[in-house]
């Protein structure tokens, strides 16, 4: 049974810092993995979509590593702003399936 | 493209009541939905699979009969939670997978919806 694992469980920043969240995998035959950002009450936004042949994916401020071999995958974000202030999930797709992480809290003080 | 919907955004019912939640994909065909179900200050734990026109696929420790899913067409699946009881008050939130030969369907990616949250008082 796939687990996944992300640390830290909560992080606060100040305004400007970079951050950096982890999340690992135990089973490393994953289709591939996703990084979703998630407010109080709400749904999930897809960040960052990796393929499993692929090392890492950028959107702006945004950038998604993975090492599939090692089953890890590493969230960066650049210059953070209050805004980015959410739960951010890591999830992995193994036949057929997501299986998520418990998130990474993030509050980014201004 | 590719919205998920989900309807109601939030329920509140009497205990022993049933409540049906849909998911729609409003942009795209969806061949597959799944469920969600979300507790507080957890993740999201998969509940189960439903292909158009085939029984859904639970996942271990899901009660197929408490949990009545329902993928009558490609861009509609529900979610009716029978007999509820306190316990079932949670997030349920459904995803769409994009079917064969449309874009972003190689990738298997999932759409999530926006959530329903359910109070059983």
């Amino acid at each position: 049974k796939q687990e996944v694992t992300q640390i830290p469980a909560a992080l606060s920043v100040p305004e400007g810092e970079n951050l950096v969240l982890n999340c690992s995998f135990t089973d490393s035959a994953i289709y591939n993995l996703q990084w979703f950002r998630q407010d109080p009450g709400k749904g999930l936004t897809s960040l960052l979509l990796i393929q499993s042949s692929q090392r890492e994916q950028t959107s702006g401020r945004l950038n998604a590593s993975l090492d599939k071999s090692s089953g890890r995958s590493t969230l960066y974000i650049a210059a953070s702003q209050p805004g980015d202030s959410a739960t951010y999930l890591c999830a992995v797709l193994n036949d057929y399936k997501l299986s998520f992480g418990a998130g990474t809290t993030v509050t980014v003080r201004a | 493209g590719a919205v998920v919907s989900q309807h109601p955004s939030w329920v509140i019912c009497k205990s022993g009541t049933s409540v049906k939640i849909e998911c729609r994909s409003l942009d795209f065909q969806a061949t597959t939905m799944f469920w969600y179900r979300q507790f507080p200050k957890q993740s999201l734990m998969l509940m189960a699979t439903s292909n158009e026109g085939s029984k859904a696929t639970y996942e271990q420790g899901v009660e197929k009969d408490k949990f009545l899913i329902n993928h009558a067409s490609l861009t509609l699946s529900t979610l009716t939670v029978t007999s509820a009881h306190p316990e079932d008050s949670s997030f349920y939130i459904c995803s769409a997978r994009a079917g064969p030969g449309l874009a972003g369907a190689w990738t298997y990616e999932q759409y999530f919806g926006p959530g329903t949250r359910l109070t059983v008082t």
